[in-house]
């Protein structure tokens, strides 16, 4: 199976902040990585897909990058209800595996 | 609109099994693969079994192999997962989700809400 490895695995922003959170595979990916927002005691939620794909209803201000290995989730100017956890996924092949997850908490 | 509804949940004795049931409703369920992810307490999610459309191929992590059994029927549009021998390390809130393949690329874009599963003497 592939590994994705994420870092940080937790971050402390303030609103209106611009955050990184990266990702990496254990081999090569191509372009088929996903995010997730959760939040306490709810399911994961999509953000993007296919890289830099935003889901339906998805804020601009989350945007994806990266191809072979390395990905990088960005949230340009954070607002109060992205402070979650996030967490990426590979989508190249089955089973699809997650990275451990970063916690977004206000500074 | 789109629903994945988890049932079956609950507190059980070590060795004891349970049966997680996920009702699909507001898509046609039979044209997809379907997850089972787990999340233990304060943790990450984790792949426990998937199943290919028709139910004929079944994967499991390896710490559920030989234990868990994920099946499907179609015709009531419901994932299952039979959990047997349940050790305290399966303690965690299990969710289904759908496998959409799209551009290229796997992701779950639809999930349940949960249920959790707590195995305890």
């Amino acid at each position: 199976d592939i590994q994705m490895t994420q870092s940080p695995s937790s971050l402390s922003a303030s609103v209106g902040d611009r955050v990184t959170i990266t990702c990496r595979a254990s081999q090569s990916i191509s372009r088929s990585l996903n995010w997730y927002q959760q939040k306490q005691g709810k399911a994961p939620n999509l953000l993007i897909y296919g890289t830099s794909t935003l889901q339906s209803g998805v804020p601009s201000r989350f945007s994806g990058s990266g191809s072979g290995t390395d990905f990088t989730l960005t949230i340009s100017s954070l607002q109060l209800e992205d402070f979650a956890t996030y967490y990426c996924q590979q989508g190249y092949n089955h089973p699809v595996t997650f990275g451990q997850g970063t916690r977004l908490e206000i500074k | 609109q789109v629903q994945l509804v988890e049932s079956g949940g609950g507190v059980v004795q070590p060795g004891r099994s349970l049966r997680l049931s996920c009702a699909v409703s507001g898509l046609s369920f039979g044209d997809y693969l379907m997850y089972w992810v787990r999340q233990a307490p304060g943790k990450g999610l984790e792949w426990v079994a998937h199943i290919a459309h028709h139910g004929g191929n079944e994967y499991y992590t390896d710490s559920v192999k030989g234990r868990f059994t994920i099946s499907r029927d179609n015709s009531k549009n419901t994932l299952y997962l039979q959990m047997n021998s349940l050790r305290a390390e399966d303690t965690a809130m299990y969710f289904c989700a759908r496998d959409l393949y799209h551009s290229g690329v796997d992701f779950l874009d639809y999930w349940g809400q949960g249920s959790l599963v707590t195995v305890s003497s």
